[in-house]
């Protein structure tokens, strides 16, 4: 089974600085890696994904991650934010079948 | 290419009444998924079809809970009757293909119908 564990539950951040949103996971398996964002009453929107190849992988809206299979890991970065950035974003993790396990997610306030 | 379409957006009930929400997935994808996502958590799988077979269905509460797609395209999921605790947002995603473990296809969400049980 995989996990998913996002330990900051809000980032708070002022506009232009850089951030990053961390996420580790748990399998036993090989994985796929992803961010989904989440604006206020709307659903989720796929920021980026691993699937294999290059470890560092990039999003839309500037935003990339990084995979480190020894770390577990799968952080967040954007070098600069915007106030149109906040919002919820979700870490989340598939060992296949299509099956999505999602983190608690971390809320990103940005302000100017 | 519009996106899911999920009816009703937001639904207010008193408990022990039945309340049922519609998904319509992109147009041309096999495989819908039914979420539930809790206030301040992560979406969690409630039930996957492909085409009209529900292929996981093992986190449906199935004593007050259901579910159909009969026709492989739209799909309704049902509580009835509503208790306090499900009080919570509703999502439906759609992707295309079948689901193996060597692939992944990108699922698509929808707005979501956030329920409130009173």
């Amino acid at each position: 089974a995989q996990s998913v564990t996002q330990l900051d539950s809000q980032v708070p951040v002022f506009e232009e600085a850089p951030v990053e949103l961390r996420c580790n996971y748990s399998s036993s398996v090989s994985v796929y890696l992803f961010w989904y964002v989440q604006y206020p009453n709307q659903g989720l929107q796929l920021l980026l994904k691993y699937l294999s190849g290059s470890t560092l992988v990039k999003g839309i809206n500037g935003f990339e991650a990084e995979f480190n299979k020894s770390q577990t890991s799968f952080h967040l970065r954007k070098p600069s934010v915007h106030i149109s950035d906040t919002a919820e974003y979700f870490c989340a993790v598939s060992g296949g079948f299509q099956k999505l396990v999602f983190g608690t997610g971390t809320r990103l306030l940005v302000s100017p | 290419e519009a996106g899911v379409v999920q009816s009703p957006r937001y639904k207010i009930i008193e408990k022990k009444q039945p309340v049922a929400f519609w998904c319509n997935p992109i147009s041309g994808h096999n495989t819908l998924y039914w979420y539930l996502q809790n206030l301040g958590q992560g979406p969690e799988l409630l039930i996957r079809y492909e085409n009209e077979e529900a292929v996981d269905d093992s986190q449906l509460p199935k004593d007050r809970f259901s579910a159909e797609r009969l026709k492989g395209v739209d799909s309704t999921l049902k509580i009835q009757p509503a208790e306090l605790g499900d009080s919570a947002v509703y999502l439906c995603a759609s992707s295309s293909g079948r689901g193996n473990s060597s692939s992944y296809n990108e699922q698509f969400f929808g707005p979501g119908t956030r329920l409130t049980v009173l």
